[in-house]
């Protein structure tokens, strides 16, 4: 089945502790993508990968890291998490950017106290 | 800097009734793309506009877009209890830097 996985769907942590959310494709999609979603604002990009080893910030990069070592997978990484990073965190990918849909994860819900 | 608008940002209306979600958008761009979201779900694709004078419709549905004017409307026919949810417009930003950019959503509800 054609999906989109992250991990962990839940997580409550505390200021400082580190932690990285995993993103994973079966679709050998080229292009993943992170989002943030908060009450009243939408979804804002945070990063985004057109291919392995290509990177770019979107529009809330700060405080959060990413890497494309592999195709499927596209980790986002807290390195000092602040309450202000208290979100629903979503991982989407789509074959490239303006081929049709993007297709969505469940979202990580995370709570940085 | 690409912004997506959408309105209203909170809908209730009764079954049986029609409505338009508006989505305003403020540079070029040829693609507009529009999800719906149930309540602690992940987003659903509904349609994917592609050009000017796009129009696509899926059961009570119906989505278009206009370049000219950037704006793009989801109409609702005779709306049901199962149409409830968030719905989301998104916007590509070819040119530059590749982004989808997503309104703010419209949460619609809908009282039998």
């Amino acid at each position: 089945e054609a999906q989109v996985t992250q991990n962990p769907r839940y997580l409550i942590t505390v200021t400082g502790k580190k932690l990285t959310v995993t993103c994973s494709q079966n679709m050998n999609h080229e292009y993943m993508s992170w989002y943030r979603q908060d009450p009243g604002l939408g979804l804002r990009q945070i990063y985004y990968s057109m291919n392995v080893e290509v990177t770019d910030k979107g529009d809330v990069p700060e405080g959060y890291k990413v890497s494309r070592k592999e195709k499927r997978n596209f980790p986002l990484i807290l390195e000092s998490p602040s309450p202000n990073q208290t979100s629903l965190y979503f991982c989407a990918s789509s074959l490239r950017l303006g081929w049709r849909e993007l297709f969505f994860g469940e979202g990580s819900r995370l709570t940085v106290l | 800097e690409l912004k997506v608008e959408q309105n209203p940002l909170f809908l209730s209306m009764q079954e049986g009734k029609n409505y338009t979600i508006y989505c305003n958008y403020s540079t070029t761009s040829d693609r507009l793309y529009w999800y719906r979201q149930d309540p602690g779900k992940s987003l659903e694709s509904l349609f994917v506009l592609l050009s000017n004078g796009a129009v696509k419709q899926e059961g009570r549905l119906m989505a278009s877009l206009d370049t000219k004017a950037r704006l793009s409307t989801l109409h609702i026919t005779a709306a049901v209890h199962d149409l409830s949810a968030t719905y989301f417009c998104a916007v590509d930003r070819i040119q530059g830097a590749q982004k989808l950019v997503f309104g703010q959503g419209t949460r619609l509800t809908i009282n039998p």
